[in-house]
C-alpha cells in the first residue's frame, strides 16, 4: 500500500515566490525525508526531520511534520529557477530501515 | 568524497535477456539499498545489504532477480530474465552505520540506472 502521498502532483510559480509542498502518509514512523531530483539526475537528500521534532530549518528549506495527522510540509522561500525538480517525501519506519516514497511533486520555477 | 555511483547509466534489453547492474557505495558505507520507479509509479524499496548480508529483501518481486554484495563493497543487481515491466529506474542508495551498528537515517542515492526492456 502506498505510504506517503504528496500534494500537489504538480506547481508552478514565478521565481521569487514561496513553494509549499505536502505529504501525507500512513503509518507510524521514525523519521521523514524530503529529497529532489533533478531531470534525469538522481535524488538529493535535502533535509530529514525526526518524528519527534516539529519543525527544522535549512537554508530556504523549511519543514514541518505533525505526527498527529501523519502530514509533512516543506517550503522553498524565495525560489529559484533552479529550484525547478521533482520533489519526494520519503519515510523512515519505525521498524526497519527501508524508505517509503511519496509519488512526488513536480515544481517548476519560471525565471 | 565521491558519491554512490551506478553503472550503466541506461540499458536497453530485449524481454529475455539478462541485465546485470552495478552499484558502488560511498566508501566506508556499510549499507546498501536497492529501489526501482517503474513507470508512472513511486519509488519503491527492493531490498538492504548490510556489508554482505541481506538484511531485508521483502521489497524483491519475484526471483528473475538476484542481487549480490560479495566482500561488503559494490553490489549487483541481475535481472534474469527480463520482462516489459520491469523497465524503470533502479536506484542505489548507501548509509553509514552508527557507533552501535545501527543505519544512519540518512540515505544517499546515486544517479540511478533507466532500463529499457523491449
Amino acid at each position: 500500500s502506498q505510504q506517503g502521498e504528496e500534494d500537489p502532483q504538480a506547481l508552478s510559480i514565478q521565481e521569487g515566490e514561496n513553494a509549499t509542498m505536502n505529504c501525507s502518509y500512513k503509518t507510524s514512523i521514525n523519521n521523514l525525508q524530503w529529497y529532489r531530483q533533478n531531470s534525469g539526475r538522481g535524488l538529493v537528500h535535502l533535509i530529514l526531520i525526526r518524528s519527534n521534532e516539529r519543525e527544522k530549518h535549512s537554508g530556504r528549506l523549511r519543514v514541518t511534520l505533525d505526527t498527529s495527522k501523519k502530514s509533512s510540509s516543506l517550503l522553498i522561500t524565495a525560489s529559484r529557477a533552479a529550484d525547478t525538480a521533482s520533489y519526494f517525501c520519503a519515510t523512515g519506519l519505525e521498524y526497519g530501515n527501508k524508505l517509503v516514497f511519496g509519488a512526488g511533486t513536480i515544481l517548476r520555477v519560471k525565471s | 568524497e565521491a558519491g554512490v555511483t551506478q553503472f550503466p547509466s541506461h540499458s536497453v534489453i530485449e524481454k529475455g535477456q539478462t541485465v546485470t547492474l552495478r552499484c558502488d557505495p560511498i566508501s566506508g558505507h556499510d549499507n546498501l539499498y536497492w529501489y526501482r520507479r517503474v513507470m508512472g509509479k513511486e519509488i519503491k524499496f527492493l531490498l538492504h545489504f548490510v556489508k554482505e548480508s541481506k538484511q531485508d529483501e521483502s521489497g524483491m518481486p519475484n526471483n528473475r532477480f538476484l542481487a549480490e554484495r560479495t566482500g561488503g563493497t559494490y553490489s549487483t543487481l541481475k535481472v534474469q530474465p527480463a520482462e516489459l515491466e520491469d523497465s524503470g529506474v533502479y536506484f542505489c542508495a548507501s548509509s553509514q552505520a552508527t557507533i552501535a551498528g545501527y543505519p544512519q537515517e540518512t540515505q544517499y542515492f546515486g544517479p540511478g540506472t533507466r532500463l529499457l526492456v523491449l
